[in-house]
């Protein structure tokens, strides 16, 4: 058990431009989730992948998120023309398959938008 | 839906103190429930896990929770509370009944005194 990885642990950009973290889960898992943690809060549900099939996207917070999940192992979140309210903690988890698993989360992505 | 409430949003306690942290959920059937530790600039770490059977659970670092149905309440104790536990805890319902999005609550920040 390594882990969950994500990368990178820090991005820093400009307004307007698009960033991609990327996020290994653990390998056996295949259920891989998004989260963004804005300070004082706690973790914000994003969106939700079982291996390669993406369940839930209801909840990203507008159509510059995408998220995807190729071959069902790492995930990659993009947010496109950044914005000042997207200065956030990015977090990923991965649990195996059953609802009563937990999560495994990463330590996170922080993105500053200047 | 579902939702989880923190009511504590700081608790600051003396070390080798009892501690205690609220954790009220709303939800229409028996919730997986959890209780995450969160350090600073890093992810959550599952601290403890109820799905079912025994109401009181126990996890790792010393801690243990309460499931009580009839006060939809989930608290989180420990009878002597180290320097070390010094971080933020959140409350969280797992996903369940067909819903895959998991709830956490804003989080409790815990001080410790020396």
């Amino acid at each position: 058990d390594t882990g969950v990885s994500q990368d990178p642990r820090h991005k820093i950009t400009k307004r307007g431009q698009n960033v991609t973290f990327r996020c290994d889960p653990i390998s056996e898992h295949n259920r891989l989730y998004w989260y963004r943690q804005t300070l004082g809060q706690g973790p914000e549900f994003l969106t939700y992948f079982q291996n390669e099939a993406q369940l839930e996207k209801s909840r990203l917070l507008s159509d510059r998120f995408s998220a995807e999940r190729p071959k069902g192992s790492f995930s990659t979140l993009e947010i496109q023309r950044t914005e000042q309210g997207d200065s956030a903690m990015y977090l990923c988890a991965s649990s195996r398959g059953s609802s009563n698993q937990p999560q495994h989360f990463g330590d996170g992505t922080r993105l500053s938008i200047l | 839906a579902q939702s989880v409430t923190q009511p504590d949003i700081h608790i600051t306690v003396s070390e080798g103190a009892s501690l205690e942290l609220r954790c009220n959920y709303s939800y229409g059937a028996t919730p997986y429930l959890f209780w995450y530790v969160q350090s600073p600039g890093q992810g959550l770490q599952l601290l403890l896990k109820y799905f079912s059977g025994d109401t009181l659970v126990q996890g790792i670092k010393g801690f243990e929770a309460e499931f009580k149905r009839s006060q939809s309440s989930f608290n989180l104790r420990k009878p002597s509370v180290h320097w070390s536990d010094a971080a933020e805890y959140f409350c969280a319902v797992g996903p369940s009944g067909g819903s895959y999005i998991p709830t956490f609550g804003r989080g409790t920040s815990l001080i410790v005194h020396p």
